[in-house]
């Protein structure tokens, strides 16, 4: 069965130290998005890929790079860890649209990973 | 830009029926999604509303107003295992890759 995983799952670091989340998918999506989610706020978005060699800022993008080298990965990088980036991050995919009937491409998010930034 | 309102928390019986409510102010609209999330675990896809009316699927439905920008879910026969957070995503219109959540709901059900 296709599905997303994320590694690894919890992480602890310290600050100003270079972090990289992995996001694997075998659906074989085009779209793929970073989130990250802190109590009291719903999903953010990081950043975000329509396809290889394509990427793009979302609204919290400071601090976080990805790079797109292949349609199954999108690797997030927090090029020095802050304590401000202690969160719980998503990674998420999708078909392109232009499909829109049934489910609207909806997002099938990976489990997540634990961020604590010490 | 995208602005969703939905209310922090909701307490339900176990049996009974709740609304959870989502409004939305957008620069560009091209539907919008209900997910649910378990504490500790990934948001998963519940529905998608993309026309005006009400989508039912089983105990849950969705109903969808554009032009009042509104939308809600609604839970029947709630069962405990309906205890999670509610989360309304809106799609952007010129960038339809991509969609906007809001807060959630959580919403507590109790015996």
């Amino acid at each position: 069965d296709a599905e997303i995983t994320q590694s690894p799952r919890h992480k602890i670091t310290e600050t100003g130290r270079q972090v990289t989340l992995a996001c694997h998918q075998t659906w074989n999506h085009n779209n793929m998005f970073w989130y990250r989610q802190d109590l009291g706020h719903g999903l953010r978005l990081i950043h975000y890929s329509y396809g290889v060699q394509d990427t793009n800022k979302g609204e919290v993008s400071d601090g976080y790079s990805v790079s797109r080298s292949n349609t199954e990965d999108l690797p997030l990088t927090l090029e020095s860890a802050a304590s401000s980036q202690t969160s719980v991050y998503f990674c998420a995919s999708s078909t392109a649209p232009g499909n829109l009937g049934g489910r609207g491409n909806e997002q099938f998010f990976g489990p997540g990973t634990r961020l604590t930034v010490l | 830009g995208q602005n969703i309102d939905q209310p922090t928390e909701m307490t339900a019986t176990e049996g009974a029926i709740v609304q959870i409510n989502c409004t939305y102010q957008t620069s560009g609209f091209n539907g919008l999604f209900w997910y649910q999330q378990h504490a500790g675990e990934a948001p998963t896809f519940l529905s998608y509303n993309v026309l005006d009316g009400l989508e039912e699927k089983g105990r849950f439905s969705s109903f969808l107003s554009r032009s009042k920008g509104y939308s809600y879910l609604l839970l029947k026969e709630l069962q405990m295992k309906d205890s999670a957070s509610y989360l309304c995503a809106v799609r952007h219109n010129t960038n339809a890759g991509k969609s906007t959540f809001g807060d959630g709901t959580t919403l507590t059900v109790k015996p």
